[in-house]
């Protein structure tokens, strides 16, 4: 059973305008949420991350949003470049493992096109 | 660049081939992860090192073997291989093996079994 999903594969936005991709979860222990991004033939790269005592964090032109009791996360970057037209993944983790490593839950990725 | 490194890219072998994958890592971390990635699906955790001893196997059929020598090196053993086991074999690591900490991905070997 999938516990973090990206409902939609795809996504286009207009270069400049914002880009807003989403994530739902289902395991309400989950307390650091990611974003990664990954281009065609390399690994995915770390973007930006959340711990659950936030509900906002900024980097630049990327933001991601917490909202616990939607069990919902969501990356808004503004304005959209080309450049950030790849795939990009969320993953969580929580604090109810046991000994056992960093384990992420990744979702299935939004692959965003930023039309010049 | 993004300090871990796998090789090979690719990889195409038979169902009774032996192989190994292999990943380095440059960034001084003390943890490394294996995850494979097939179509259409998550990204799915098969094994954790934290100071080359293993402390997670998700379950992972025994034709796969892990190996980590050192903190910077991680290999991954193929053998007896079916074609469901095609996939992208991610290699990552993190400075320690604890929670919060984003982990830095290799550029995976794209693995296809005849």
């Amino acid at each position: 059973d999938q516990q973090v999903k990206q409902n939609s594969p795809s996504l286009s936005v207009q270069e400049g305008r914002i880009s807003i991709l989403n994530c739902d979860y289902t395991n309400s222990m989950f307390d650091y949420f990611l974003w990664y991004k990954k281009y065609p033939a390399e690994g995915p790269t770390f973007l930006i991350s959340i711990s659950s005592i936030k509900d906002k964090n900024e980097d630049g032109r990327f933001t991601v949003f917490l909202n616990k009791s939607a069990k919902h996360l969501s990356l808004h970057i503004v304005p959209s470049q080309p450049g950030d037209s790849a795939v990009y993944f969320c993953a969580a983790s929580g604090s109810f493992r046991a000994r056992g490593g960093n384990q992420f839950y990744f979702g299935t990725g939004t692959s965003l096109t930023v039309i010049p | 660049e993004t300090g871990v490194t796998q090789t090979p890219r690719h990889l195409v072998m038979g169902m009774t081939n032996k192989k190994s994958l292999k990943c380095e890592q440059h960034l001084g971390h003390n943890a490394m992860y294996w995850y494979k990635q097939s179509a259409k699906k998550p990204l799915e955790l098969m094994f954790v090192y934290s100071l080359e001893e293993r402390v997670e196997n998700n379950s992972v059929p025994s034709r796969f073997s892990p190996e980590c020598p050192n903190s910077s090196h991680l290999f991954l053993h193929l053998h007896t291989l079916q074609p469901e086991d095609s996939a992208l074999y991610l290699c990552a690591s993190s400075q320690e093996e604890g929670r919060n900490q984003p982990q830095h991905f290799g550029d995976g070997t794209r693995l296809s079994i005849l």
